[in-house]
């Protein structure tokens, strides 16, 4: 089955400066990949999410790149803010088909202001 | 505010109470999931139902049983639970199953179950 590794677990930044996080996953079958970013409290929200045929997708401040020949995707943030500071969790999944999604362990990002 | 609606917020309940948490969406989604997250960890899924039939089950202990009336109620019914199973539940939905395209999934905020 599919196994996802995320990195790093934890993460502080200096606030205005950038973040970046890293996934790998396993299964060559997986073409869907979101990120969520969690805060205290609350559920798992989605930020952005990328497909396989898309090498990078970027939304304001936000952006995630893929490469599907490494089997690796990032999350980029830029001119972080403390309101950024949250757990971050990468999956992989499939559009169509199965419908499991398969998370990385988090990333817990701390903004310093 | 998150389109997924779950109550209550917080549960408290003794090992041989019978509960329900309970899940609602109007986004007109097929898919709806169960999740359970431990502290620091990630959600780890439970049951999906696609078109509001049971698609997936984690292998999930019998004391956990769901239920889906219609396309927007999930219901997950509690028995006899143990301590260990004290955690977020979160809610999910997605927009189909099988061959229609079933992401993304958007959560609920959860229910809070502490097991006494």
């Amino acid at each position: 089955g599919e196994n996802v590794e995320q990195h790093p677990s934890t993460l502080s930044v200096q606030e205005g400066d950038s973040a970046v996080i890293k996934c790998t996953y396993s299964d060559s079958a997986s073409n869907y990949f979101p990120w969520y970013k969690q805060e205290l409290g609350k559920g798992p929200q989605l930020i952005i999410d990328i497909r396989s045929n898309v090498g990078e997708k970027k939304d304001q401040r936000i952006a995630v790149t893929l490469n599907k020949t490494a089997k690796h995707f990032s999350l980029h943030i830029t001119e972080t803010q403390p309101e950024d500071s949250a757990v971050y969790f990468c999956a992989a999944g499939t559009v169509q088909g199965a419908q499991k999604l398969v998370f990385g362990q988090g990333t817990r990002l701390t903004i310093n202001p | 505010d998150t389109e997924v609606t779950q109550t209550p917020k917080h549960l408290v309940m003794g090992m041989t109470n019978k509960k329900s948490l309970k899940c609602e969406q109007h986004m007109g989604h097929r898919a709806m999931y169960w999740y359970k997250q431990k502290a620091k960890k990630p959600p780890e899924l439970m049951f999906v139902y696609s078109y509001e039939k049971l698609s997936i089950n984690e292998s999930v202990p019998s004391r956990f049983s769901p239920e889906c009336p219609n396309s927007s109620l999930l219901n997950l019914h509690l028995h006899a639970l143990q301590p260990e199973d004290s955690a977020l539940y979160l809610c999910a939905s997605s927009p189909g199953g099988g061959t229609e395209s079933n992401q993304p999934q958007h959560f609920g905020d959860g229910t809070r179950l502490s097991i006494l």
